[in-house]
Formats: C-alpha cells, sequence, structure tokens
C-alpha cells in the first residue's frame, strides 16, 4: 500500500521560502507511469493544484505561482520536495503531496495526509 | 486555464435521498474529469475517474456521467458518512484545476 507523508516547517516568515518534503512508502518513487504532485488548500476553500514532478525530473507548475516554485526529486530517498519562495499570508494553507497515476485515465490516487503551513512573521 | 463550476455549493438532504451535484467545465474537456470525496480534515479521496468509472472499493451508490463541458455525480441514496465535500478535477489541459466544491449536509 503506497503512503506519502509530508514533513517540514510549520510556521514560515513573510517572504521567506517554504520548504516541504514528501516521503513515499510501499512502493518506489522511480516505478511506473506516475507524475509526483503538490497541491494546497487555504482553510474553507478549494483545492490548488501547485506543479509535479516525473521521476526523470521533468516538471510542470501552475503558471499562477511558477516564478515562485521549485519541486525536486530525490529517488535515492524515495522523496520529492516542494520549495515557494517570497511567501505570503495569502500562502497559508494545508500542503498535499499526491500521486498521479497517468496510464490511460489519469487521477490522484493517493494523499498525504496533508501538513498545514501558516506564513506569520 | 479551465474553469470547473460546480452546483450547487452546498447541499442539505435526508439519509435515503437520491443526491445530484454538477460540475460544468468552461471549455470541452471530453472525459477528462474526476470526483474526490473530502471529509472534514482529511485528504481528498478519488471516487470517479474519467467522469464515470468507480474507483476500486468505492461504493456502487456513486456514479458519475457527462462528458464535454457538462458532468453529473450522484448518490443514489444518502448514508451517514457520505457528509463530505465533493469536489470534481479536470485533466484536459494543464494547470489542473478542481471544482469550488460542493459541501453535503444531513437534514
Amino acid at each position: 500500500q503506497v503512503q506519502l507523508q509530508e514533513s517540514g516547517p510549520g510556521l514560515v516568515k513573510p517572504s521567506q521560502t517554504l520548504s516541504l518534503t514528501c516521503t513515499v512508502s510501499g512502493g518506489s518513487i522511480s516505478s511506473g507511469s506516475y507524475y509526483w504532485s503538490w497541491i494546497r488548500q487555504p482553510a474553507g476553500k478549494g483545492l490548488e493544484w501547485i506543479g509535479r514532478i516525473y521521476t526523470s525530473g521533468s516538471t510542470n507548475y501552475n503558471p499562477s505561482l511558477k516564478s515562485r516554485v521549485t519541486i525536486s526529486v530525490d529517488t535515492s530517498k524515495n522523496q520529492f520536495s516542494l520549495k515557494l519562495s517570497s511567501v505570503t499570508a495569502a500562502d497559508t494553507a494545508v500542503y498535499y503531496c499526491a500521486r498521479e497515476t497517468m496510464v490511460y485515465e489519469d487521477y490522484f490516487d493517493y494523499w498525504g495526509q496533508g501538513t498545514l503551513v501558516t506564513v506569520s512573521s | 486555464d479551465i474553469q470547473m463550476t460546480q452546483s450547487p455549493s452546498s447541499l442539505s438532504a435526508s439519509v435515503g435521498d437520491r443526491v445530484t451535484i454538477t460540475c460544468q467545465a468552461s471549455q470541452d474537456i471530453s472525459n477528462y474529469l474526476n470526483w474526490y470525496q473530502q471529509k472534514p480534515g482529511k485528504a481528498p479521496k478519488l471516487l470517479i475517474y474519467d467522469a464515470s468509472n468507480l474507483e476500486t472499493g468505492v461504493p456502487s451508490r456513486f456514479s458519475g456521467s457527462g462528458s464535454g463541458t457538462d458532468f453529473t455525480f450522484t448518490i443514489s441514496s444518502l448514508q451517514p458518512e457520505d457528509i463530505a465535500t465533493y469536489y470534481c478535477q479536470q485533466y484536459d489541459n494543464l494547470p489542473v484545476t478542481f471544482g469550488q466544491g460542493t459541501r453535503l449536509e444531513i437534514k
């Protein structure tokens, strides 16, 4: 059973960089036709896709965040990471990592439990 | 970006009721649409993929239909454990986008 777990600071100061890591267990991050994604959800609001990475290192980002986002992968640790620079209070949200399965279909089938990141001084 | 519009935003229904949620895309997305259920404090859970395919292990009272721009999600007989917020999501074009959610409550 694949499991994902987010980790990282729960509090980030404005203008600093938010850094989160997602550790994948129960399967290799390198195997199969999967993208590894980050999605966020402000309190009481909907879901916003941030971006994704393939194990080759190929990335796609949401244009609304592209200038501030970097997603990377460390296959040796079975982890992928998110960096979001120049954060403001608007970046306060629960951040989820998720596996995106892409065979004939395309969907997020495994999610982490989510981690709340608050941007505040 | 493709805009996904769900209706209603919230819905109150009784146990045993048939519940229907609609999702409209701002352009043709074929059948590239998924539905998720999110319970409070939990991550979303995939229920329906490719508009009408039931994910393994999901009860058969959940179903989906539609193609193009108009999609429907149905719970045939509402159960107490179905209380959640439901989201549609398109994957026809990047960025992936979600509907704003439909909050389902028990009457």
